[in-house]
Order: C-alpha cells, then sequence, then structure tokens
C-alpha cells in the first residue's frame, strides 16, 4: 500500500541552525515528491518538488530535498533556520501512473519550532 | 497572489443550520480536492473531483456533499451542521504536474 511517513512529529531547532526534516515513502509507480508548508490558520505552500533528473532539488525560501531512491527517502533540508520558518511542514507523494487514482499522499507532518 | 479563493475564511453557524463553503479557482485546473484538517493535525481527503459532473468521496467518511457544475468552482455543503464539524476546510486543484494549490481554508466552529 502507498504511505508517506513523517516520523518526528515535533522539531525544535535554534535559529541560525540547520534543519533536516525527514520523509520516507512507499510507492510501487516512479513517485513524484513534494513538501509543502503550511502557517497557522493557513493553506498549504508549495516549497519544491521532485519529478526526474537531479535528484537534490531546490525550492523556495532556502530549502532544498534530496531524493534518495535507494532509501525511498526525500529528506528536506536548510543550511541555517530562520525564526520565520517555525510552521508545519508535509511531505506528500504521487504518481502519473500509480494508485490512488493518482491524488496525493501526505504525511501526518512535523512541527518545526524555531528557539531564539 | 492566490489562484485558488476559499470564502468565508471564517464561520461560526449554530447547529442545524446549511452552509455552503465556496471554493473557486482560476487556474483552468481539472481536478480539485477538499480536505479537513483540525489545528496542527494532519490532512483528510474528504472530497475530490476530476472534471465538471465528476465528484468522488475520499478517504475519510463525511457528511457533507460538493458538486461540480463548472471547472473552476467546486462548492461544499453541509445540510445540517453540527458541532463535530468544527474544522478547518481547505480546497486544492490541480494540473497536468500534479502538484497541488492550496486555498487558504475555512475555520468553521459550529456552535
Amino acid at each position: 500500500a502507498q504511505s508517506v511517513t513523517q516520523p518526528d512529529i515535533h522539531i525544535t531547532v535554534s535559529e541560525g541552525a540547520s534543519l533536516e526534516l525527514r520523509c520516507n515513502y512507499s510507492y510501487g509507480a516512479t513517485p513524484y515528491l513534494f513538501w509543502y508548508v503550511q502557517s497557522p490558520g493557513q493553506g498549504l505552500q508549495l516549497l519544491l518538488k521532485y519529478f526526474s533528473g537531479d535528484t537534490l532539488v531546490q525550492g523556495i525560501k532556502g530549502f532544498e530535498a534530496e531524493f534518495k531512491r535507494s532509501q525511498s527517502s526525500f529528506n528536506l533540508r536548510k543550511p541555517s533556520v530562520h525564526w520565520s520558518d517555525a510552521a508545519e511542514y508535509f511531505c506528500a507523494v504521487g504518481s502519473l501512473y500509480g494508485g490512488s487514482q493518482g491524488n496525493l499522499i501526505f504525511g501526518k507532518g512535523t512541527k518545526l519550532s524555531v528557539k531564539p | 497572489e492566490a489562484d485558488i479563493y476559499q470564502t468565508p475564511r471564517y464561520l461560526v453557524i449554530g447547529t442545524g443550520k446549511k452552509i455552503t463553503l465556496e471554493c473557486s479557482q482560476t487556474m483552468g485546473h481539472d481536478k480539485m480536492y477538499w480536505y479537513q484538517q483540525d489545528p496542527g493535525m494532519e490532512l483528510h481527503l474528504i472530497h475530490y473531483s476530476y472534471g465538471v459532473n465528476s465528484t468522488e468521496k475520499g478517504d475519510l467518511s463525511s457528511e457533507s456533499t460538493v458538486s461540480r457544475i463548472r471547472t473552476e468552482h467546486f462548492p461544499l455543503t453541509l445540510e445540517s451542521a453540527r458541532p463535530s464539524h468544527t474544522s478547518q476546510y481547505l480546497c486544492a486543484s490541480s494540473g497536468f504536474d500534479y502538484g497541488y494549490t492550496f486555498g487558504s481554508g475555512t475555520r468553521l466552529t459550529v456552535v
């Protein structure tokens, strides 16, 4: 069955420190992978996406993610976190030819808190 | 600038009232979705549509209904609101690249 796992429910980092949010997926077809960010009371905003090609993708707000097929992972990284990065982060997977009628499958989210 | 619009942003309504949450997009996307999300929690897909006159129920059972008479419009209706319907409702659409664009959400409180 297709699934997305974000192992960390809540992460706290100090401002200026580096960040890595983990995402693992189980998907039978070639996946499309996404990271979204959600500020409190808002909708989700797309940070970056991977379809094919270079496995290191750059996104908005200084975020990047690396697709590792052998580990079924798509971890999100940022070299230096800013207080404004505090939010909920969702990983999602989909496929043009896969299950779930082509709908994205979302992880349960990781809440990021930033310490001054 | 948002290309998908949800109204109202906030709604407080009494038990038993009928409500319609509006969602419109200007991108010409065929696929549209409704998610229910409690604060700080995961997304639950409640309805989706692949085009005009197409509607399907999602993974989470919901007492709401949807319609898709026009490509750009995907309203969600609750015939009789209950306190258990209190939640945030997010609308999204997707085009050929399968990335979703989300609206800002409607926060519904039923008292």
